[in-house]
């Protein structure tokens, strides 16, 4: 079936450091979503990334949408304690409008 | 005003029970999703509901039934409740359920079966 695979699982990182997290979908997708989870919390909606290409910017975050359309990264410049959570991507297809999920990547600020 | 809203928070019970979980939404919105997060975070949808149809169902164990009784409205029905039910369960609503939709979730319920 159609998959969404989500890399890496976890991710440690000294604060102010980068991280990046990394989707890639079996099939095209028509749109990639991201989702952001606080630890206890919900998903909350970040951003949407609908065409070829598109790169979108939210302060220290950037969003970005593979040419073929079948793969998505977010990256954090200088995390701050405030990014810890888990992160999701999650697409749909043209041919369903069911949301694919990945497993998600947690971000670990290491004290 | 909270958007989607769900109870309880907490639902700590004994193998063997039924329970139930509650969910509104007042964001005017026409499609309702049930999600169940496991210990490792990965987010599996169950039901869906448009307009108090049932859209998608999931292979999910027949103990498990959602009801809708209006769109604003979409609540899960456990029986006979088992060790592996216990997960956080999210509610989560959307526009219309098309396409380009963002989801938004209530705050889940815990669900602890001993």
């Amino acid at each position: 079936g159609q998959q969404v695979m989500q890399i890496p699982q976890y991710q440690h990182v000294q604060e102010g450091e980068d991280f990046t997290t990394y989707c890639n979908s079996s099939t095209t997708l028509s749109n990639i979503q991201w989702y952001k989870q606080r630890p206890g919390g919900h998903p909350v909606f970040l951003i949407q990334l609908v065409k070829s290409g598109e790169v979108k910017k939210q302060k220290r975050l950037t969003f970005q949408f593979g040419e073929a359309k079948k793969n998505s990264s977010l990256h954090i410049t200088a995390t701050q304690t405030t990014d810890v959570g888990t992160y999701f991507c999650a697409g749909q297809t043209d041919s369903n409008y069911q949301l694919i999920w990945g497993a998600g990547t947690k971000l670990i600020i290491k004290p | 005003d909270t958007a989607v809203s769900q109870t309880p928070k907490y639902l700590v019970t004994q193998m063997g029970n039924d329970k139930s979980i509650k969910c509104e939404q007042n964001l005017g919105h026409d499609t309702m999703y049930w999600y169940k997060q496991d210990s490792k975070k990965f987010l599996k949808i169950m039901f869906s509901y448009n307009n108090k149809e049932l859209i998608i169902n999931e292979t999910v164990p027949n103990r498990f039934s959602p009801k809708s009784p209006d769109k604003a409205h979409l609540n899960l029905h456990i029986n006979s409740l088992e060790l592996g039910d216990s997960a956080v369960y999210f509610c989560a609503s959307s526009q219309s359920g098309t396409a380009n939709e963002k989801l938004f979730f209530g705050s889940g319920t815990q669900l602890s079966v001993l």
